[in-house]
């Protein structure tokens, strides 16, 4: 069964400094990944998506992150992170055939001046 | 454009209680269609999902269950509501055409079970 970690449950950032939110993945395939954010009091919205080709994925917002198949992992990085930033984030997997989509339990980004 | 519409927003019911949520998109066809249950420190937890009508896939043993009578209708129900069964879902729909797309979420809907 496919799974997705998120080990950092709650993590605090002052502006401007970098981040990683970090996300492992069980599935036995080629997993399609995806991040989405949670801002306060607004839905869930797609950051990114990897599918195929180049592990290292941009999306909106100025967040990448990089698909290392060897650790299972597909981490979300930003080089400078703003006050707006603070909000719920969520790595998700997909199954390759039966649409099925499986979040982790999401890391919580705190944001100080 | 796309839509979706979920209903009720808030719902408080006592235990024993049946229930019924209701999920409708709108501006497209045969999407795929989830529900996720959200709750503080497990994330976004899949209930349900169908790749088409009357194709439901169950993905945790519960007290729920779903049904898609029409392609673009998805409900939630309970015959009998639990304490347990108090949370905040989610449904959502994606393009189908064999490659994954956005997640797209409605509203949600709060559920507290007396």
């Amino acid at each position: 069964a496919q799974s997705v970690t998120q080990p950092d449950i709650h993590i605090t950032v002052s502006e401007g400094a970098s981040l990683e939110l970090r996300c492992n993945y069980s599935y036995g395939a080629t997993p399609y990944l995806f991040w989405y954010v949670q801002s306060p009091g607004q839905g869930h919205q797609l950051l990114l998506k990897y599918f195929s080709g180049d592990t290292l994925v941009q999306g909106i917002k100025g967040f990448e992150a990089e698909f290392k198949r060897s650790q299972s992992s597909f981490n979300l990085r930003k080089p400078s992170v703003h006050w707006s930033d603070a909000a719920e984030y969520f790595c998700a997997v997909g199954d390759g055939g039966y649409q099925k989509v499986t979040f982790g339990i999401g890391t919580k980004l705190q944001v100080i001046p | 454009s796309q839509t979706i519409h979920q209903w009720p927003a808030t719902l408080v019911q006592p235990v024993g209680s049946p229930l019924s949520l209701e999920c409708t998109v709108e501006g497209t066809s045969n999407p795929n269609l989830y529900w996720y249950r959200q709750a503080a420190g497990r994330g976004l937890q899949l209930l349900f999902y169908s790749v088409g009508i009357g194709q439901i896939s169950s993905e945790v043993p519960q007290n729920l269950s779903a049904s898609r009578p029409q392609d673009r209708q998805f409900i939630l129900s309970s015959k009998k509501l639990l304490l347990s069964d108090s949370g905040f879902y989610l449904c959502a729909w994606s393009e189908t055409g064999g490659r994954y797309g956005e997640l797209f979420f409605g509203e949600g809907s709060r559920l507290t079970v007396l």
